[in-house]
């Protein structure tokens, strides 16, 4: 079975501070990974993904993810926060012994401070 | 390019009635999954089809609820004599094959039971 567990469901920072958004995935067989962000009464977008090729992942909006097999990770990073990142995030894991279904994370509020 | 589709954005239905949800996958996607995101949960896999194929519904309540995708039109979720539990948001995201696991969202459907 797969499972993913993101710490903390609200981060706060200040605009301009490091974004650290942390994702821990279980998984018998190797993952697909995807960061997946929704606004406020709106549908997700996907942010970046991980599909076995390199580790470290570039994604929209400056954001960016490293997988680390040894510590079952996949967390979210960003230089400088900017207002407009104030939104849910949402890590999720597809395996290939488990279906297309994606199986998410309960989900990371990010607030950004002035 | 259109993105996923999905009406009504908000619907209301009073215990007991049927509620019937829309999705329009992209263009070219004939992939077509459901997921729920339940106040104060995170988003859960509901179904995955194809046209005319129900692919998995291993998520799918086993009363009440059915979905279908035909060969022409959207991809319908119903939910006969629907609680008060059932209001949720409920999302579609669509994907152009079984090997690409990049599924994209649409807004979501937001139900309301009074």
């Amino acid at each position: 079975a797969q499972s993913v567990t993101q710490l903390g469901s609200h981060v706060s920072v200040s605009e301009g501070a490091l974004v650290l958004l942390r994702c821990n995935y279980s998984s018998s067989v190797p993952p697909y990974l995807f960061w997946y962000v929704q606004y406020p009464n709106q549908g997700l977008q996907l942010l970046l993904k991980y599909t076995s090729a390199a580790t470290l992942v570039k994604g929209i909006n400056g954001f960016e993810a490293e997988f680390k097999k040894s510590e079952t990770s996949f967390h979210l990073t960003k230089p400088s926060a900017h207002m407009s990142d104030a939104a849910e995030y949402f890590c999720a894991v597809i395996t290939n012994n488990a279906g297309n279904m994606l199986t998410f994370g309960g989900g990371t509020r990010l607030m950004v401070k002035p | 390019n259109a993105g996923v589709m999905q009406n009504p954005r908000h619907l209301v239905r009073r215990r007991g009635q049927e509620a019937r949800l829309r999705c329009s996958p992209m263009k070219g996607h004939s992939h077509v999954y459901w997921y729920r995101q339940l106040p104060e949960e995170g988003l859960k896999f509901m179904v995955y089809l194809q046209k005319e194929n129900i692919i998995d519904e291993s998520g799918m309540p086993k009363e009440r609820f059915s979905a279908e995708f035909p060969k022409e039109g959207p991809s319908i979720l119903r939910i006969q004599q629907v609680v008060r539990g059932d209001s949720a948001a409920y999302f579609c995201a669509s994907s152009p094959s079984a090997a690409s696991y990049e599924q994209y969202f649409g807004p979501g459907t937001r139900l309301t039971v009074t």
